[in-house]
């Protein structure tokens, strides 16, 4: 069975401060999808990344990097200079591929709290 | 192009009540998943629809069903309401079935007294 672990519920950071979000997660699948979505109070999930099993290169997006590690099953996702906007729940994501079509198993989130 | 859009946003229910929610994809994605939120069981996948068919479904009772109409509007159902369904039901567009990114819209927020 798939999992998604997101041991950090909440951070709460000073604005300009570096966020890293930690992200476990357990599959027997050997090709696979991650993904990031941001959910700000309004509700709606917000893609952020998405990283397949077969590329482990880290990349930096604007203040987004992510450290995608196959070997440790880990994708960790990091904000540099946070801000206030960036106020939100986190969620790491997992694809099925053994199951038909989409579907997405999420971490429980993390809470990031930036405050002015 | 337009984002997801649900209908409707906030739906106050009673107990034994039976509630509809409407999903319109993305202009050209065809694929729809649903997904219920509560604080205690997180995100879970309800199912999802691929050209009208459901492609899957997760571990949901069958007092939740769905549609897809050949527009790729989709519609959820739930039945015979109780106090656990009280939730936010997302639902998430794709352009195709297989591990394509979803982009959500910003669900519909149900409350069962």
């Amino acid at each position: 069975a798939q999992k998604v672990t997101q041991a950090q519920t909440e951070i709460s950071v000073v604005e300009k401060e570096d966020v890293t979000l930690d992200c476990v997660y357990e599959t027997r699948d050997t090709t696979y999808y991650l993904f990031w979505y941001k959910q700000p109070p309004s509700g709606e999930l917000v893609f952020l990344i998405r990283r397949n099993s077969f590329d482990e290169q880290n990349e930096i997006s604007g203040r987004y990097s992510w450290n995608f590690q196959k070997s440790t099953s880990s994708f960790n996702f990091t904000i540099t200079a946070s801000q206030v906007v960036d106020s939100a729940v986190y969620f790491c994501a997992l694809s099925d591929p053994k199951a038909a079509g989409n579907k997405l198993t999420f971490g429980g989130g993390t809470r990031v709290l930036v405050k002015p | 192009k337009a984002g997801v859009t649900q209908t409707p946003r906030y739906l106050i229910k009673t107990r034994g009540q039976q509630v509809t929610l409407s999903c319109s994809p993305i202009s050209g994605h065809r694929s729809v998943s649903w997904y219920q939120q509560t604080p205690g069981q997180g995100l879970q996948f309800l199912f999802e629809y691929f050209s009208e068919t459901q492609r899957n479904k997760g571990n949901f009772p069958g007092r939740f069903s769905g549609r897809q109409f050949s527009n790729s509007r989709s519609e959820m159902n739930v039945s015979t309401l109780e106090l656990g369904d009280s939730a936010l039901y997302l639902c998430a567009s794709s352009l195709a079935s297989g591990e394509e990114t979803q982009y959500f819209g910003p669900g519909t927020r149900l409350l069962v007294l």
